[in-house]
C-alpha cells in the first residue's frame, strides 16, 4: 500500500503566520488523486482539497494545495484561530485508499 | 444539503460482530457520482479507510479487514451499513460513514462519528 508520510509531526505558529505543510507518498501517485482535510477535536474531518489544488466548496482561498508524483504541500497563507487544527493528506490512487499520519497545527 | 447519521451499538463483545448504519438525508443514494464509505478512528490516532459501496452494490474493501468485512447498501431506505465480525480490542474506534465524490474528488459529507467499543 501507498504510505503517505506527513511533516512535520507538529508545527507551531502564530495567526497571521504563513503555514506550509508537507504530504510525501511512498511511490508515485497521480494529482487528480490527492486530498487534504482539517480535523478538529471532537469533529469529523473536512474535506478542504482535492485533486491536490482545487478547494472545496466553501473553503477560504487562504487555503492551498500544490504538488505532484511524490510531493505535496498543503499552504495556509494567514492563519487565522480557527485554523489550529490537524490536517491529513488521503490519496486514492491505489487501492487501498490511504491516510497520512496527520499534522498538528498548534498555536505558538 | 446532504447529511450522514451513523447509528449502532456504542458496545460490543469480543469475537461478536459489529453492525453500523448510516442514514443519508437531504440528497439522493442513488448517484453514481458517489461512493459511499466507511473510515474508523483509533483513539488518539490517525484515519483508517474501511471501504466504500457504490449505489449499485459495488464495493471495495481495506485488504486489511476483508475477511472480516462486509457492506451494503438499502436505497430504499437511503442507508448503507458495516458489517465486521469477530471484533478484538483493537477495531474499538470512531466509526465514520462519509460520502465519497468519485474521480478522486474526496469525502465532502461526514457522519457526526460513532464510538464503538469492544469490551466484555
Amino acid at each position: 500500500e501507498i504510505v503517505l508520510t506527513q511533516s512535520p509531526g507538529t508545527l507551531s505558529l502564530s495567526p497571521g503566520d504563513r503555514a506550509t505543510l508537507s504530504c510525501r507518498p511512498s511511490q508515485t501517485i497521480a494529482r487528480s488523486y490527492l486530498t487534504w482535510y482539517q480535523q478538529k477535536p471532537g469533529q469529523a474531518p473536512r474535506l478542504l482539497i482535492y485533486g491536490a489544488s482545487n478547494r472545496a466548496t466553501g473553503i477560504p482561498d487562504r487555503f492551498s494545495g500544490s504538488g505532484s508524483g511524490t510531493d505535496f504541500t498543503l499552504t495556509i497563507s494567514r492563519l487565522e484561530p480557527e485554523d489550529f487544527a490537524i490536517y491529513y493528506c488521503q490519496q486514492y490512487d491505489t487501492s487501498p485508499i490511504t491516510f497520512g499520519q496527520g499534522t498538528r497545527l498548534e498555536i505558538k | 444539503q446532504v447529511q450522514l447519521q451513523e447509528s449502532g451499538p456504542g458496545l460490543v463483545q469480543p469475537s461478536q460482530t459489529l453492525s453500523l448504519i448510516c442514514s443519508v438525508s437531504g440528497g439522493s443514494i442513488n448517484s453514481a457520482d458517489y461512493y459511499w464509505s466507511w473510515i474508523r478512528q483509533h483513539p488518539g490516532q490517525g484515519l483508517q479507510w474501511i471501504g466504500y459501496i457504490s449505489y449499485s452494490g459495488t464495493t471495495l474493501y481495506n485488504p486489511s479487514l476483508r475477511s472480516r468485512l462486509s457492506i451494503s447498501v438499502d436505497t430504499s431506505k437511503r442507508q448503507f451499513s458495516l458489517r465486521l465480525s469477530s471484533v478484538t480490542a483493537a477495531d474499538t474506534a470512531v466509526y465514520y460513514c462519509a460520502r465519497e465524490a468519485s474521480y478522486g474528488r474526496g469525502a465532502d459529507s461526514w457522519g457526526q462519528g460513532t464510538l464503538v467499543t469492544v469490551s466484555s
